[in-house]
């Protein structure tokens, strides 16, 4: 079956532009998640989503990273005014409930790589 | 400090040695506990759950110290496909999220 999708896989962008990278879990999943990696680290949360709504976003860095999932599939991750250190893969994953007391194994798609110029 | 603390590495071990990595957590409130494997360019999967009772899937043991907040996996009779880095992560304290360590990163060498 189709796993965790995420287009686009490759995205360069100079410094001020706005990007906009998407996610298409594992259908019937109902929690999301993104995470940002650095190189030579291990990926770090940004936000979750229970279905539609984002039940934990405190992983987001600041006010130019927002978030959406209006029909609890598919979710698109915006960037403003982009910055250098912006530069990271950007993995999304989905898991079955989100429910189950953090247990539950969260699979990941690919990443897009984003390089701000 | 980092929640989940682990050797960078590089572990570099002959095929068919026996490797073990160990990484602490600082979270004691923390509830599930993984290890996951992470090839070059590649999304994360997870190899195995660890368990305070330990768990064993064919090659591969892990291990759980909740007093200690310790977690470890060894790789016994190494291949050169487990070349690779290997995650630390835990999950819970209230949050659905998971906390990755940096990594360690192994490489089996013929």
């Amino acid at each position: 079956g189709a796993g965790v999708s995420q287009t686009p896989s490759n995205k360069v962008t100079e410094k001020g532009k706005y990007v906009e990278l998407r996610c298409d879990p594992i259908s019937g999943h109902t929690a999301l998640y993104w995470y940002r990696q650095s190189l030579g680290q291990g990926p770090e949360f940004l936000i979750y989503f229970q279905g539609t709504g984002a039940a934990d976003d405190s992983g987001l860095p600041n006010d130019r990273f927002f978030a959406v999932r209006p029909e609890g599939s598919v979710s698109t991750l915006k960037i403003q005014r982009t910055e250098r250190g912006d530069s990271a893969v950007y993995l999304c994953a989905s898991s079955l409930s989100g429910l189950a007391g953090g247990g539950e194994t969260q699979y990941f798609g690919p990443g897009t790589r984003l390089l701000v110029l | 400090r980092k929640e989940v603390e682990q050797d960078p590495g590089p572990f570099n071990v002959p095929e068919g040695a026996t490797v073990a990595f160990n990484c602490t957590y600082s979270n004691s409130a923390s509830q599930s506990f993984f290890w996951y494997r992470q090839d070059c360019r590649k999304e994360p999967k997870l190899l195995m759950s660890v368990y305070s009772s330990g768990n064993e899937d064919g090659r591969f043991t892990a291990q759980l110290n909740r007093a200690s907040q310790y977690i470890s996996l060894l790789i016994r009779d190494s291949k050169l496909s487990d070349s690779a880095t290997y995650l630390c992560v835990v999950n819970g304290g209230g949050r659905r999220a998971l906390t990755f360590g940096s990594g360690t990163r192994l490489q089996v060498q013929p």
